[in-house]
């Protein structure tokens, strides 16, 4: 088990151009969430799928943000035309269901927009 | 809505001390709290897990308490070490068929000095 990974790990990149991350979450688990992280603040929730569903998602998460889990397993998130207040750091988490449902984070993807 | 609120934002202390961190949530209606750790630039590391039926859980030098009806948690560190400096998150987790979110508190910065 080598834990949740997320690619990259880091992006700067113009303002209005679109982004794209990856997560992997561990291999057993079928819950996976996005979640976002500004300097000095706890992480905010994003997003949730179980299994390829996306069951959840927060007013935060504006029409340029889709994310995907076509497969059950990996999910991408997309930021389309990036602003600079997009900046921050994107964490993934997965958990087991029928569990503590205890969320296991990635390293986490920081975004910088100029 | 769940506010979670962790007192004091920062914390310096010498090495050896033993120390608590605070942590207080606005609604008791939670399935459990998670005490994480992170490091500058970095991910999110489980530290403790408490379920709402729990009064305590104990991990080597840590020890998180749980009392649901006032609305707080602490996280004790025994004999602290330099390495032990982090910032440290609680969050918490709703009913246990609600969308499985953490809501989270915005950290205290530990310092350990030696």
């Amino acid at each position: 088990d080598t834990g949740v990974s997320q690619d990259p790990r880091h992006k700067i990149t113009k303002r209005g151009q679109n982004v794209t991350f990856r997560c992997d979450p561990i291999s057993e688990h079928n819950r996976l969430y996005w979640y976002r992280q500004t300097l000095g603040q706890g992480p905010e929730f994003l997003t949730y799928f179980q299994n390829e569903a996306q069951l959840e998602k927060s007013r935060l998460l504006s029409d340029r943000f889709s994310a995907e889990r076509p497969k059950g397993s990996f999910s991408t998130l997309e930021i389309q035309r990036t602003e600079q207040g997009d900046s921050a750091m994107y964490l993934c988490a997965s958990s087991l269901s029928g569990s503590l449902n205890e969320q296991y984070f990635g390293p986490g993807t920081r975004l910088t927009v100029t | 809505k769940q506010e979670v609120t962790q007192i004091p934002a920062a914390l310096s202390v010498p090495e050896g001390e033993n120390l608590v961190l605070n942590c207080s949530f606005t609604d008791s209606a939670i399935y459990n709290l998670q005490w994480f750790r992170q490091d500058p630039g970095k991910g999110l590391t489980s530290l403790l897990l408490i379920q709402s039926s729990q009064r305590e859980q104990t991990s080597g030098r840590l020890n998180a308490s749980l009392d649901k009806s006032s609305g707080r948690s602490t996280l004790y560190i025994a004999a602290s070490q330099p390495g032990d400096s982090a910032t440290y998150l609680c969050a918490v987790r709703g009913r246990e068929d609600s969308n499985y979110q953490l809501i989270w508190g915005a950290g205290t910065k530990l310092i350990i000095k030696p």
